[in-house]
């Protein structure tokens, strides 16, 4: 049982490029959700999911587009990337909705792009 | 305790003492709290949580204690241990309706003194 598994671990963009960031769960959780991190700020809610085929934005949804094709996987796309991406981004779920169930988080993807 | 700003408040404990961590909440229409502790260079990890009708909730060798009245959540930790050196953030749900957004505080971070 993995848990909640994100690749890549890290990654170095440069301005403008585009990636993919992957998110996988087997816990069989019903949501999902991805946030970024930021230094001396709490964790922000980028977008999440509520189930298979649906998304629904977060916070900060600018700059980011996410899919739920699978009901284990979550994934976060960046396009033209900007140097504000800068950031660790954690992927989680939960089982019931996380306003009332703790959420399961991977080990986050550190993204720097310059 | 918790506190907006670039830097994280840090609280250094000897090995073997108690630690208590605060956290002050920002919504009084929150019923769902957690307390997540964050290793280095992973994700966030649930440690308990409490409901809004409960003020008192143990885990093992943690306690959470909630008082409504003034909006602060702390978490105790008993015969603290190197392994226990993280940080640690609280986490309030939202009031009904809206998105499923937590709030998630930036985090205390804890030094276990061998």
């Amino acid at each position: 049982n993995a848990g909640v598994t994100q690749t890549p671990k890290f990654r170095v963009l440069k301005t403008g490029q585009s990636m993919t960031l992957l998110c996988a769960q087997d816990m069989n959780h019903e949501y999902m959700y991805w946030y970024r991190q930021d230094p001396g700020m709490g964790l922000r809610l980028i977008h999440y999911s509520v189930g298979e085929g649906t998304t629904a934005k977060g916070e900060v949804p600018d700059g980011y587009n996410v899919s739920r094709l699978k009901k284990q996987n979550f994934l976060l796309g960046l396009e033209s990337t900007a140097p504000s991406q800068t950031s660790v981004y954690f992927c989680a779920s939960s089982l019931l909705t996380g306003k009332n169930s703790p959420l399961h988080f991977g080990n986050g993807t550190r993204l720097t792009v310059t | 305790g918790e506190s907006v700003g670039l830097h994280l408040p840090t609280l250094s404990v000897q090995e073997g003492d108690n630690s208590i961590i605060n956290c002050a909440y920002s919504n009084s229409a929150s019923d769902y709290f957690i307390w997540y502790k964050q290793e280095s260079g992973k994700g966030p990890q649930f440690i308990i949580d409490i409901r809004s009708n409960m003020d008192k909730r143990q885990g093992q060798r943690v306690t959470v204690l909630l008082n409504k009245t003034v909006k602060h959540l702390s978490l105790q930790i008993a015969a603290t241990q190197p392994g226990d050196s993280a940080v640690y953030f609280c986490a309030e749900n939202n009031p009904p309706g809206g998105y499923q957004k937590v709030t998630f505080g930036i985090g205390t971070k804890l030094q276990v003194i061998p």
